[in-house]
C-alpha cells in the first residue's frame, strides 16, 4: 500500500461543476499537508496548504481530517483552466514529503 | 527570474555512463529537495537538505545515486553507472526558512533519457 493514495481518476467535468478529490494517508505522525496543481509537462506548484480547521481560498477548499488520515479539496465552478493533475502532499515531521500518483481533472466547454 | 532553476533541461545519455544535474534555489532558501517523476506518478522523494546537512534520503540514494550542498546553496545529483530505468524527470525544490513556511518552489525539471 502506498504511503499516500489519491482517488485514480480521471475526472472530466462540465464547466461550472463541483468536483471533489480524496487522498488518504497512512502515517498517522504526518505533520503537515498539501495540495499542489501540476500542468502537462510542468512543475508542481503549490495551490493551498490544508489545516485541520479546514481552508478555502476562492473556489477552492481543503479539509483534513486526522483521526481518519484522510484529505479532501473541493473545486466549485470549475473553469476550464481548472485542467491540471492534483497532487497530495504529506510531509513527515523529519522534513520529508511524500507525493500521491495525483488526480487529473479536464474541465470541459 | 530569482526561481529555482535546473540545469541542464533535458539530458541523452548511453546506459552506463554518469550524469550530473544542478539545482540552484530562491537565494535565502535553506531547505532544498530533490524528486524523481516517471509518467503518471507522483514525484518520488529522493533526498532533502537544510543548508549543507543532508538530513533526510531514500534507501534510492545508498546506491548509484549521491547528491551533495556542499556550501548550502547550489547542489549536485549524480547518477552513476546509468540505467534505463532512471530516465525520468529530475525536480528540485527549495523552501525558506521562516518558521511555518513549508511550501516547496519546484524548478522546472531536468529530464534523463537513458538510452
Amino acid at each position: 500500500r502506498k504511503e499516500v493514495e489519491q482517488d485514480p481518476g480521471p475526472f472530466n467535468v462540465p464547466e461550472g461543476a463541483t468536483v471533489a478529490f480524496n487522498c488518504t494517508y497512512s502515517n498517522s505522525a504526518s505533520q503537515s499537508f498539501f495540495w499542489y496543481r501540476q500542468d502537462c509537462r510542468k512543475e508542481p506548484k503549490l495551490l493551498m496548504s490544508v489545516y485541520s480547521s479546514g481552508n478555502e481560498d476562492g473556489r477552492f477548499t481543503a479539509q483534513l481530517n486526522r483521526a481518519s488520515q484522510y484529505i479532501s479539496l473541493l473545486i466549485r465552478d470549475s473553469k476550464l483552466s481548472d485542467s491540471a493533475t492534483y497532487l497530495c502532499v504529506v510531509t513527515s515531521n523529519a522534513g520529508k514529503s511524500t507525493f500521491g500518483d495525483g488526480t487529473t481533472l479536464t474541465v470541459k466547454p | 527570474d530569482t526561481g529555482v532553476s535546473q540545469d541542464p533541461r533535458h539530458k541523452i545519455t548511453k546506459r552506463g555512463q554518469n550524469v550530473t544535474f544542478r539545482c540552484d534555489p530562491i537565494s535565502e532558501h535553506n531547505r532544498l529537495y530533490w524528486y524523481r517523476q516517471t509518467l503518471g506518478q507522483g514525484p518520488e522523494f529522493l533526498t532533502y537538505f537544510q543548508n549543507e546537512a543532508q538530513l533526510e534520503k531514500s534507501r534510492l540514494l545508498s546506491d548509484r545515486f549521491s547528491a551533495e550542498r556542499p556550501k548550502g546553496s547550489f547542489s549536485t545529483l549524480e547518477i552513476q553507472r546509468t540505467e534505463q530505468g532512471d530516465s525520468a524527470m529530475y525536480l528540485c525544490a527549495s523552501s525558506p526558512p521562516w518558521a511555518g513556511e513549508e511550501t516547496q518552489y519546484f524548478g522546472p525539471g531536468t529530464r534523463l533519457l537513458v538510452l
